[in-house]
């Protein structure tokens, strides 16, 4: 079956630009996570979305938005882009909620705010 | 809050041999759920092997197995005959088991690679 898909795959946007990521999520998954990743802050969970419904957030500011249609797929939005946000932007997605079911990845966003 | 600490930013090890990744966690929580993840250039995080912390049993999935110690909150990944695909960036994690709490919190990673 398909896997996770995310587009693009590399971005280059201006600072004080705005960006929207697409995930898809593997067929039948209603569970879908994303995260970013930067050398210096390692990995870091953004929020989760369940059913069309934000159910987790990590510690990111305002900026930094998501949401879930009903087919399970999941866009994140940032607005006001800063240098810092230049990261690679992973989605995972799974069956269900919990660590019982295994979370699938995507290859990611690449972002580099210039 | 949680935290997962990786204290090898780097290792190495000759192809065939084995070598064994260490991870600490700290957590206030009985039940949860730790990995360990991949991440080869390809940037693709697969998932390597998942211990819930209720199983005594550490889990094995083939070449790679876990000791996991419950009381002293550690997780090391032990890989067996190692091979060059094996080169990556390796990831542990840590996952609670409450609702609405299907967050992975990450350690810094190992990166590790198989010599020829």
């Amino acid at each position: 079956k398909a896997g996770v898909t995310q587009t693009p795959r590399y971005l280059i946007k201006t600072r004080g630009q705005q960006v929207t990521l697409s995930c898809s999520p593997i067929s039948g998954h209603r569970s879908v996570s994303w995260y970013q990743q930067t050398p210096g802050q390692g990995l870091q969970f953004l929020f989760e979305y369940f059913s069309e419904t934000q159910r987790n957030k990590g510690n990111f500011p305002g900026r930094f938005s998501g949401r879930q249609f009903s087919n399970s797929r999941s866009e994140m939005n940032v607005s006001t882009l800063e240098l810092g946000d230049s990261a690679l932007y992973l989605c995972a997605s799974s069956l269900d909620a919990g660590g019982s079911t295994e979370a699938f990845f995507g290859q990611g966003t690449r972002l580099t705010v210039v | 809050a949680q935290t997962v600490t990786q204290s090898q930013p780097e290792m190495s090890v000759q192809e065939a041999e084995t070598v064994t990744l260490s991870c600490t966690y700290d957590t206030s929580e009985n039940n949860y759920y730790l990995f360990w993840y991949k991440q080869p250039p390809s940037r693709q995080m697969i998932l390597v092997i998942r211990q819930e912390a209720y199983k005594q049993q550490n889990a094995t999935e083939n070449r790679f197995s876990v000791n996991f110690q419950k009381a002293a909150k550690s997780f090391s990944l032990k890989i067996s005959d190692s091979q060059l695909g094996d080169t990556a960036m390796y990831f542990c994690a840590f996952m609670g088991d409450q609702t609405g709490a299907n967050n992975l919190f990450f350690g810094t990673g190992t990166r590790l690679t198989v010599i020829p």
